[in-house]
């Protein structure tokens, strides 16, 4: 198993410009989510999906879109992109806890995003 | 909205030395989780607990979950140069189907 897969690994943007980030499972889990991660700030959630067909926003969703058209995938797309969403991007997923506490999440290897 | 607070952010210790991270919800958690995050890496699961006043240990690292369920810690006995990396616990409440809340992580370094 490949776990999960992230793409591109680096990004140089300019403001305004967009574009998805990239994100693949083969565990067949049910939860997929994104996160963030700034200096001394921790993961914030930016969007997370339950299922396919499924997404919310979570603590930082504005400025970005998401999709969940099958169960593996779950791009992350920057509408509109600004300096302050430069970034590491990570991806995870996990069994769905609905119902019950969570499971572990697995994390992707990380998207480095730097916008000028 | 649901806080988790994260002390100390960073730490140095001679290596040999203990280390210990304390996490701080602002909520009552159904259960927390801490991962590990190597320089350069991406965070990798460590261990759960779920239950009021949990200890588990994995080698020389303690875990533990307050009996209130709103607060938890790490405890690493004579830290190593493997132990390098940041440390971040992620709280869950009202098993609320996987939506983990993530503290600001402790960063620590060891000397050799």
């Amino acid at each position: 198993n490949a776990g999960v897969t992230q793409t591109p690994k680096f990004q140089v943007l300019k403001t305004g410009q967009s574009m998805t980030l990239q994100c693949a499972q083969d565990m067949n889990h049910e939860y997929m989510s994104w996160y963030r991660q700034d200096p001394g700030m921790g993961l914030r959630l930016i969007h997370y999906s339950v299922g396919a067909g499924i997404t919310d926003q979570g603590e930082v969703p504005n400025g970005y879109n998401v999709s969940r058209s099958t169960t593996e995938d779950f791009p992350l797309r920057l509408l509109s992109a600004a300096p302050s969403q430069t970034s590491v991007y990570f991806c995870a997923s996990s069994y769905s806890g609905t119902g019950r506490y969570s499971y572990e999440q697995y994390f992707g290897p990380g998207t480095r995003l730097t916008v000028t | 909205g649901q806080q988790v607070m994260q002390i100390p952010q960073y730490q140095h210790v001679q290596e040999g030395e203990d280390f210990t991270t304390y996490c701080n919800s602002s909520t009552t958690l159904s259960n927390i989780q801490w991962y590990k995050q190597r320089p350069g890496g991406h965070p990798v699961f460590l261990i759960q607990l779920v239950k009021s006043g949990e200890v588990k240990k994995q080698k020389r690292l303690t875990f533990q979950f307050g009996e209130a369920k709103k607060n938890s810690s790490l405890h690493i006995t004579a830290t190593q140069t493997t132990d390098v990396g940041t440390y971040f616990c992620a709280g869950e409440v009202n098993n609320a189907g996987n939506m983990l809340t993530f503290g600001g992580g402790t960063r620590l370094m060891v000397k050799p």
